[in-house]
């Protein structure tokens, strides 16, 4: 692979069920985000991983949790998913003094594909 | 805490003519990056142009250019003999590098390109 993948890429979930979208990136990037996008509200951040090892909550973390246990995946956990969370799911990526190759940043992210969840 | 304002949920443009997507940003810092990324229907985001603050010149990538005015905080973006291709949303989005290095977009614009 090449850049970010994530998976799937859209799936249709039964309210109060558990969820987890997976995303894994090449890149060798330190940094990793995981955004919500909703139409009208923009992108917004729902957690964040400056390193393996670390996370952080972003603008609107509740009912959402990740982990960061290597430098290439961050999955997102919804733990019990309601309607409100259907949305499209970005993950991304940046590191500006890292990364390899054509993938070496200037401090702008790499998108994955997306992942369209749709809560019933 | 800075801020992206893009001001113009929807815009639309003749084929091959030019158009203008504004971006005003608020931030109190001097040193920062600003982006504007494309996102078409595939909805994949696509970083169209880059702009570092300290430098005066403004970025330019083919047909993209920014108008950057540091003192005003404004960013916008111009799209020089649009194609339809160039139909997206488009985010402006600011960056500075501190120990909570997160990007902040924008709400976005829609542009529309007229055949």
């Amino acid at each position: 692979i090449a850049g970010i993948t994530q998976a799937p890429t859209s799936q249709i979930l039964a309210a109060g069920r558990r969820m987890t979208l997976r995303c894994t990136q090449d890149m060798r990037h330190n940094a990793m985000y995981w955004y919500r996008q909703d139409l009208g509200l923009g992108l917004r951040l729902i957690h964040y991983s400056n390193t393996a090892g670390t996370t952080g909550k972003g603008e609107v973390p509740d009912g959402y949790s990740v982990s960061r246990a290597n430098t290439d995946d961050f999955p997102l956990t919804l733990a019990s998913a309601v309607p409100s969370q259907t949305s499209v799911y970005f993950c991304a990526s940046s590191d500006p003094e890292g990364g390899q190759g054509a993938f070496k940043s200037s401090y702008e992210q790499y998108f994955g594909p997306g992942t369209r969840l749709t809560v019933t | 805490a800075q801020t992206v304002t893009q001001s113009q949920p929807e815009m639309s443009v003749q084929e091959a003519e030019t158009v203008t997507l504004s971006c005003t940003y608020d931030t109190s810092e001097s040193d920062y990056y600003l982006f504007w990324y494309k996102q078409p229907p595939s909805r994949q985001m696509i970083l169209v142009i880059r702009q570092e603050a300290y430098k005066q010149q403004n970025a330019t990538e083919n047909r993209f250019s920014v108008n950057f005015q540091k003192a005003a905080k404004s960013f916008s973006l111009k799209i020089s003999d649009s194609q339809l291709g160039d139909a997206a949303m488009y985010f402006c989005a600011y960056f500075r590098m501190n120990r909570d290095d997160k990007i902040i977009f924008g709400k976005g614009t829609r542009l529309h390109i007229l055949p």
